[in-house]
């Protein structure tokens, strides 16, 4: 089974300060991706990356920003934290051979106050 | 407006009847319709996934029923358990996306009683 880790679990943070969220996966994955999970609300994708060095953006990137310093590791940067971030962020994965199945981390809930 | 729309956001069954959870979509270019189950404290994981040129997918007690011309989908837990208890959510991506770029519906949370 595909391995994603993400750190911290959760995190508490003031408003205009800088967060980053880290993600690890062991599984030697060419996709990983960044989504946010608001209460009552499914997933949303913030960021993607497809190779080391290089992201993309997804559909709600506004206020974030990530990085891929190698193909294991992809963190969340959030330069300027607002209350509106305030969710839970999941880390996830998956090959480029794979059936487009994607293997989700943890979680990381995030609280801006 | 929401381009997957799951039309319960909970659902209350017993133990041993079959579940239905509903989802629609917006996107006529939506080609791929996964099923992702979340526990509480974990991230979501693959249960099940179609794609939009077969209007039936079945694994054990898990099947999408897949309607293109109405835009709309079904999961069916057949012989629901407690242990299926969980939070449900419809996704769906388009072949021109880029993998892994899904849209999801809200969630269906269900509970099922013994």
């Amino acid at each position: 089974e595909a391995a994603v880790t993400q750190s911290p679990r959760s995190k508490v943070a003031v408003t205009g300060g800088k967060v980053t969220l880290s993600c690890h996966q062991t599984n030697n994955h060419d996709y990983m991706y960044w989504y946010r999970q608001d209460t009552g609300h499914g997933l949303r994708l913030i960021h993607y990356s497809y190779v080391a060095d290089s992201t993309e953006k997804g559909d709600i990137p506004d206020g974030y920003k990530a990085s891929r310093p190698s193909q294991e590791n992809f963190s969340l940067i959030l330069e300027l934290a607002s209350l509106s971030q305030t969710a839970v962020y999941f880390c996830a994965s998956t090959s480029r051979i794979s059936n487009e199945r994607l293997f989700f981390g943890h979680g990381t809930k995030l609280s801006v106050l | 407006q929401q381009q997957v729309r799951q039309s319960s956001q909970s659902l209350t069954v017993w133990e041993g009847e079959t579940a239905i959870l509903n989802c629609s979509y917006e996107n006529s270019a939506f080609d791929y319709f996964p099923w992702y189950q979340q526990f509480p404290g974990e991230g979501p994981a693959l249960l099940i996934a179609i794609r939009s040129v077969s209007d039936k997918k079945e694994d054990g007690r898990f099947t999408i029923f897949f309607n293109k011309r109405e835009k709309n989908l079904s999961l069916h837990i057949k012989d629901s358990q407690p242990g299926d208890s969980a939070t449900y959510f419809c996704a769906a991506s388009a072949g021109t996306q880029v993998v892994g770029q899904l849209t999801f519906g809200r969630g269906t949370r269900l509970q099922v009683y013994a």
